[in-house]
């Protein structure tokens, strides 16, 4: 089956500064790939999500990036606020939508 | 739009007993997944179901069973409840794509204790 694996677990940056967070994946045959954040007691939500197809997303201040061939796709944030201090999570599915979670990353981010 | 309910919000069980999480999806959803969040972790994706059947399953042992009604909600069952089942479960809901990998969209979570 499908193993993500996500790093850091955390990382601490400056308001402002950019954060990357980087997933590996197993299964040559996922497709789609998610971002979700979630805050301390409250549900998961989606950020930003990418498909094989795509090499590249962007939203405002978020961006993904996808490589097929080495099987890793990275979540990139700029201008970091400390709003955006949360848990990150990076998953992995196929066509039929069993989606692998990574172990997530805790973003601090210092005013 | 409701978006995901789940019921009950948080629930606490001994050691052995049985335990029944429900979940109604996202209006125009008809695909529901389950998983499992022990503190600290990421989510573990436990079964899929859709179309009242179940699609896709994780690694996690018969004591877990589901079931999907007719108007999409499903249940998740737990059999003889182990201290280590306690976690977040959280329902998510979907509709499938065309292009593979649906966007899900997670509930509020049960947070279940098992003393």
């Amino acid at each position: 089956g499908e193993n993500v694996e996500q790093h850091p677990s955390t990382l601490s940056v400056q308001e402002g500064d950019s954060a990357v967070i980087k997933c590996t994946y197993s299964d040559s045959a996922s497709n789609y790939f998610p971002w979700y954040k979630q805050e301390l007691g409250k549900r998961p939500q989606l950020i930003i999500d990418i498909r094989s197809n795509v090499g590249e997303k962007k939203d405002q201040r978020i961006a993904v990036t996808l490589n097929k061939t080495a099987k890793h796709f990275s979540l990139h944030i700029t201008e970091t606020q400390p709003e955006d201090s949360a848990v990150y999570f990076c998953a992995a599915s196929r066509y039929n939508n069993d989606m692998r979670f990574g172990a997530g990353t805790r973003l601090t981010v210092k005013p | 739009d409701a978006g995901v309910t789940q019921s009950p919000t948080h629930l606490i069980k001994t050691r052995g007993q049985q335990v029944t999480l429900r979940c109604s999806p996202k209006s125009g959803h008809d695909t529901v997944s389950w998983y499992q969040q022990a503190l600290g972790q990421g989510p573990q994706f436990i079964f899929q179901y859709y179309e009242e059947e179940e699609r896709q399953r994780g690694n996690f042992p018969d004591r877990f069973s589901g079931h999907q009604f007719p108007n999409y909600s499903s249940e998740l069952n737990v059999n003889a409840l182990l201290l280590g089942d306690s976690a977040l479960y959280l329902c998510a809901s979907s509709f499938p794509s065309v292009l593979g990998g649906a966007e899900q969209y997670f509930g509020p979570g049960t947070r279940l204790t098992v003393t």
